[in-house]
């Protein structure tokens, strides 16, 4: 079953202006995790935050978490064309191993 | 990048043919696993591993099994091919001592006429 849902399912923006995309889910996680997808290729790591979190920043990315509300956001600030790629959301619960659950994904389009 | 490598990368097949998918990681990492990415589903857990023969199944384990003899091997074997296992298939690793981070592999394109 889908953990994370994400909105919007695409987006399209210029240039320098700011991305913001969101993600819910409904059980209880121990962090959230956002990956990036170049088209045709895998999976990339760019940030977690974990459940007793609020907001976290990596260079142009910020994420938040409401544990209440279950849900979380990407902000990508002074966006580029180089951030053109799908973002996805993951929950992950660690339960031995940990165990991630994907959102569909949003695709970002950034128009030089 | 991390040291992950799938081969094959693109294999087309006929239903009701096995087909093994293998995973080769070069980083000594403790945890792998094997997702699918399908238009409208993310990716799906299928299996995973934590150690050497130590597996379990994820979300969508039915007609996929699993084996890990070597830390640095996970293979995914579809015993009979169906048209239905059409997709794209990821592994991932991580590590023991920060398994919250998995790294991906650059996929296999699978497809099952």
């Amino acid at each position: 079953s889908q953990q994370g849902e994400e909105d919007p399912q695409a987006l399209s923006i210029q240039e320098g202006e700011n991305a913001t995309m969101n993600c819910s889910y409904k059980t209880s996680i121990n962090n959230l995790q956002w990956y990036r997808q170049n088209s045709g290729r895998g999976l990339v790591h760019l940030i977690l935050i974990r459940s007793n979190e609020r907001e976290k920043h990596s260079g142009r990315l910020r994420v938040t978490l409401d544990t209440s509300k279950k849900s979380s956001s990407l902000l990508i600030t002074a966006s580029r064309a180089a951030d053109t790629a799908s973002y996805f959301c993951a929950t992950g619960l660690i339960q031995g191993a940990q165990k991630l659950v994907f959102g569909q994904g949003t695709r970002l389009t950034i128009n030089p | 990048d991390a040291g992950i490598t799938q081969s094959p990368r693109h294999k087309v097949t006929e239903t009701g043919t096995p087909v093994t998918l293998r995973c080769h990681q070069t980083e000594n990492h403790r945890y792998m696993y094997w997702y699918r990415q399908d238009p409208g589903h993310g990716l799906r857990l299928i299996h995973y591993s934590y150690g050497v023969k130590d597996t379990d199944k994820g979300e969508v384990s039915d007609g996929y099994s699993v084996s890990r003899s070597k830390t640095e091997d996970f293979l995914l074997t579809l015993e009979s091919a169906t048209s239905s296992q059409t997709s794209v298939y990821f592994c991932a690793i991580s590590d023991m001592g920060n398994q919250e981070t998995q790294y991906f592999g650059p996929g296999t394109r699978l497809l099952v006429l």
